[in-house]
């Protein structure tokens, strides 16, 4: 099975940056995802890492090690808007399973004032 | 905006009753994937269907079924439900990318 890790809670003051880590234990891996979810709502689509390296994307940034299995994201200059629930997925692929995604349980951010 | 449409936002059903979800990828994508969340149970994979076909199969009871036609757009059939089905159901799409973008969900409450 998958084995996909992050910290359940976190919180940050505005203007601050905040590295959410997330650790996982695949066959089949092929790349890695976060979303960010805002509560009710849909996932959104926040990066892709298949590569080792990081990716920035504005004040978001992802990170991936596929050697140790551990992947972060870097929210810079948080805002109250990015409290949300941030979750990590693997892809895997094997045999007939193009594209699954696993993910993790989230980790909730809370960005006070 | 993602793209992907579900129908309908919200549903109230009664235990023991069936219900169908509806979603309709981004134009273009050929893949469609079901999942459940509770707070309990984070992000579910259900199932996955690619032009019509079934690709993978998670975590889905054989209560449940799920079909994708020839227009693309998914159903997902929920039967003999129970309080525990209660859940928000996401559908998600992607294309030759890799990147699954999610619908706005379909809220199921089972009284």
């Amino acid at each position: 099975g998958q084995n996909i890790d992050q910290p359940t809670e976190m919180t940050a003051t505005e203007g601050a940056i905040v590295q959410i880590n997330c650790t996982y234990q695949t066959s089949g891996f092929n790349g890695l995802f976060w979303y960010q979810q805002h509560a009710g709502e849909a996932p959104t689509f926040l990066s892709y890492n298949v590569l080792d390296g990081l990716e920035e994307k504005g004040r978001f940034s992802s990170f991936l090690s596929r050697s140790k299995g551990y992947s972060y994201l870097l929210l810079k200059e948080l805002q109250m808007k990015d409290s949300a629930s941030y979750l990590c997925a693997v892809r895997v692929d094997r045999g007939s399973t193009l594209g699954r995604l696993y993910f993790g349980r989230g980790t909730q951010l809370t960005v006070w004032p | 905006d993602s793209g992907v449409t579900q129908t309908p936002k919200h549903l109230i059903t009664a235990t023991g009753q069936r219900v169908t979800l509806r979603c309709s990828p981004r134009s273009g994508d050929l893949s469609v994937y079901w999942y459940q969340q509770s707070l309990d149970q984070g992000l579910q994979f259900l199932i996955q269907y690619y032009n019509g076909e079934e690709r993978a199969k998670g975590n889905i009871l054989e209560r449940f079924s799920a079909q994708q036609f020839p227009d693309l757009h998914s159903e997902l059939n929920l039967s003999s439900l129970e309080l525990g089905d209660s859940a928000l159901y996401f559908c998600a799409s992607s294309g030759g990318g890799e990147t699954q973008y999610f619908g706005p969900g379909t809220r199921l409450l089972v009284l």
